[in-house]
């Protein structure tokens, strides 16, 4: 069954540090994407980062990197160089493209907290 | 360009009552997806459209719940006969194409029945 585990409810990060989200995934479909977003306390979702099961590399957007591990079903989130803007909850999601659905499966969230 | 909108941002409804909300995505975006999101847990999917057809409705979609997209453009949800479990937040989102496209989230519809 198509499942995310986010296993962290809460983390902290000093400020200017990294910090590495978790993210397992459970599919049997062959072909999926894998999402990550951020969820401020002003409630909008905001789209970070993609990676497809067959990318060969693993995606970065900026500040933000996925660290996508096929065998193991992991797709953990690495924000480098932390803000405290980062504060905020984030959700990995994933879609399975073969089943030709359109709906996003959601982990539980991590709330991440910034510290100065 | 503009985002995501939704309206209203909040309601607050007596249980028993009917309520409507309404998506508008981005103009270019073909599909359109509704979601809910209780307090401390991440969104669930409830149905989307590709224009205006509905093609796929999850089973929390109940018969209480219907939504439409009658020209492939804005979108409503509409709930009958509230009852106070539909409290949370109703997320709209919309894509353009179905690969790995990425949903864009509008702001929500806070909803508290009482």
């Amino acid at each position: 069954a198509q499942k995310i585990t986010q296993t962290q409810p809460g983390m902290f990060v000093q400020e200017k540090e990294a910090v590495t989200l978790d993210c397992t995934y459970d599919t049997s479909d062959p072909s999926y994407g894998l999402f990550w977003y951020k969820q401020p306390s002003s409630g909008e979702m905001i789209f970070l980062i993609y990676q497809g099961s067959y990318d060969q590399q693993n995606a970065t957007e900026g500040r933000y990197s996925l660290n996508f591990q096929k065998a193991r079903k992991s797709a953990n989130l690495v924000i480098s160089a932390s803000q405290l803007g980062d504060s905020a909850m984030y959700f990995c999601a994933m879609r399975e493209v073969s089943s030709n659905t359109g709906k996003l499966i959601f982990g539980q969230g991590t709330t991440l907290q910034v510290k100065p | 360009d503009t985002g995501v909108s939704q309206n209203p941002r909040h309601k607050i409804t007596k249980r028993g009552q009917n309520v409507t909300f309404r998506c508008d995505p981005i103009s270019e975006h073909n599909r359109l997806y509704w979601y809910r999101q209780t307090l401390g847990q991440g969104p669930e999917f409830l149905t989307y459209f590709q224009n205006e057809a509905q093609l796929e409705k999850s089973r929390l979609l109940s018969d209480r719940f219907s939504a439409e997209r009658p020209k492939g453009s804005f979108s409503t949800l509409e709930i009958q006969r509230t009852e106070q479990g539909d409290s949370a937040m109703y997320l709209c989102a919309s894509s353009f194409g179905d690969t790995h496209y990425e949903q864009y989230f509008g702001p929500g519809t806070r909803l508290t029945v009482t």
